[in-house]
């Protein structure tokens, strides 16, 4: 099975900078990788599938890159809204697998 | 406009068995292409998919859980079954469903339901 690995664990951020997650996939998965945000007491939300095509409905301040096995969300203006925690995930291989999250938080 | 909608037991107890529905709208089981899936995550850590049913009946499982699961679906119905045997405190989470499109990622996702396991 395919590990996904997020660094760092958590990221603090002030209002209006720019954040960057990483998420690192044991071998290649192509660029079937996605992105979700999770908000405390909330199911997880898509933001980037095929890793780097916005959902509908998504800021374009969120951009996805990479492909293989190193990925980046960028997040580039932080907003209040944007305080969550994001999870990656791989569907190249059957079963599927996701990162252990990332939080960011208020700095 | 696509829903999906969990229910289940909100405890039980070790060693029961658990069964969940999801029910939902907006999409059919029966479109090639389209997959039902179930995810989980257990309080303040990260989500473990755990089956996935498609549209020709097709059913995937989590390796380490696979013994344990039981996917199924009711296409007149518009619902998605799970079941899993055995119960221990450690299966305490959040279920979530969640529909995909051709073995993909994951685009609409019910509210999840908390299911504890406690004697």
């Amino acid at each position: 099975e395919i590990v996904m690995t997020q660094s760092p664990a958590t990221l603090s951020v002030s209002p209006g900078e720019r954040a960057t997650l990483s998420c690192r996939a044991s071998q290649s998965v192509s660029s079937n990788l996605a992105w979700y945000q999770q908000k405390p007491g909330q199911a997880p939300r898509l933001l980037i599938y095929g890793a780097s095509t916005r959902a509908t409905g998504i800021p374009a301040r969120f951009s996805g890159s990479g492909s293989g096995t190193e990925f980046t969300l960028t997040i580039s203006s932080l907003q209040s809204e944007d305080f969550a925690v994001y999870y990656c995930q791989q569907y190249n291989n059957w079963p599927v697998g996701f990162g252990q999250g990332t939080k960011v938080e208020i700095k | 406009q696509v829903t999906l909608r969990e229910s289940g037991p909100a405890l039980v107890k070790p060693t029961q068995t658990l069964t969940l529905t999801c029910t939902f709208s907006g999409f059919s089981l029966s479109t090639s292409g389209m997959c039902v899936s179930w995810i989980r995550q257990p309080p303040g850590k990260a989500l473990e998919w755990l089956a996935l049913i498609d549209w020709d009946d097709d059913k995937y499982y989590s390796t380490s859980l696979k013994t344990r699961l039981t996917i199924s679906k009711d296409t007149s119905k518009n619902q998605v079954v799970l079941t899993m045997t055995n119960m221990d405190p450690v299966d305490t989470a959040t279920y979530y469903c969640a529909r995909t499109l051709a073995y993909k990622h994951f685009d609409y996702w019910g509210q999840g339901t908390l299911v504890t396991v406690s004697s």
